[in-house]
């Protein structure tokens, strides 16, 4: 079956600029999370949904970064007034539920100039 | 808190040695569940492995295999007769169980198999 799909690709913009990245879950799976990965790091967990809901906000790394999930299914990362400091790819998984294994979508290259 | 440290940044061995990536992490919680990722250069993660925290057997799969040790808090990963395929950056991961899932990931070690 179709496995995570994540848009865009890649992503330009200027600073200041606010930019949506999307999700695609595999079919059926309740847990979808938003990691981000810097050059050459690890990943940095940012958000956990289970269904529509995410009970714990405390990782995104600022109050310009926002997400949410609509129909236990697609979720969209927002990030508002984009900083140079925001360039990463940014993850998607989704799991059939919490504490299973994730399957990961390819990513989303965002670089802010 | 949880924390995952994957002390070996990078490691070079030479194609069919063996090899064993270290994991050691930290958590309060009593039931959690780890895993293994490998990332090769084509960028995407791939799930290698789960085990819970009750499940202390150790595990393998073809040239894989784990070894969890609770007394030891570690859950590494050993690769029998390398090969260049096997190259990629693999990470260890922490994931808490109940309702406020966060998952934590090693900064993850880069295996590189030299033909």
């Amino acid at each position: 079956g179709a496995g995570v799909s994540q848009s865009p690709s890649n992503k330009v913009t200027e600073k200041g600029k606010d930019v949506e990245l999307r999700c695609d879950p595999i079919s059926g799976h309740t847990a979808l999370y938003w990691y981000r990965q810097s050059l050459g790091q690890g990943l940095e967990f940012l958000i956990y949904f289970q269904g529509n809901s995410a009970p714990d906000k405390s990782g995104l790394p600022s109050d310009r970064f926002s997400a949410e999930r609509t129909g236990g299914s697609v979720s969209t990362l927002t990030i508002q007034r984009t900083q140079q400091e925001d360039s990463a790819v940014y993850l998607c998984a989704s799991s059939l539920d919490g504490g299973h294994e994730q399957y990961f979508g390819p990513g989303t290259r965002l670089t802010v100039t | 808190a949880q924390k995952v440290t994957q002390a070996q940044t990078e490691i070079s061995v030479v194609e069919k040695e063996d090899v064993t990536l270290d994991c050691v992490y930290e958590t309060r919680d009593t039931t959690y569940y780890l895993f293994w990722y490998k990332q090769p250069p084509s960028g995407e993660l791939v799930f290698l492995i789960r085990r819970n925290s009750f499940d202390e057997q150790n595990e393998i799969s073809g040239r894989y295999s784990w070894n969890f040790q609770k007394s030891t808090s570690s859950f590494n990963f050993t690769i029998t007769a390398s090969q260049v395929v096997d190259s990629a950056v693999y990470f260890c991961a922490l994931n808490n169980s109940g309702g406020y899932q966060k998952v934590t990931f090693g900064t993850g070690t880069k295996l590189q198999v030299i033909p």
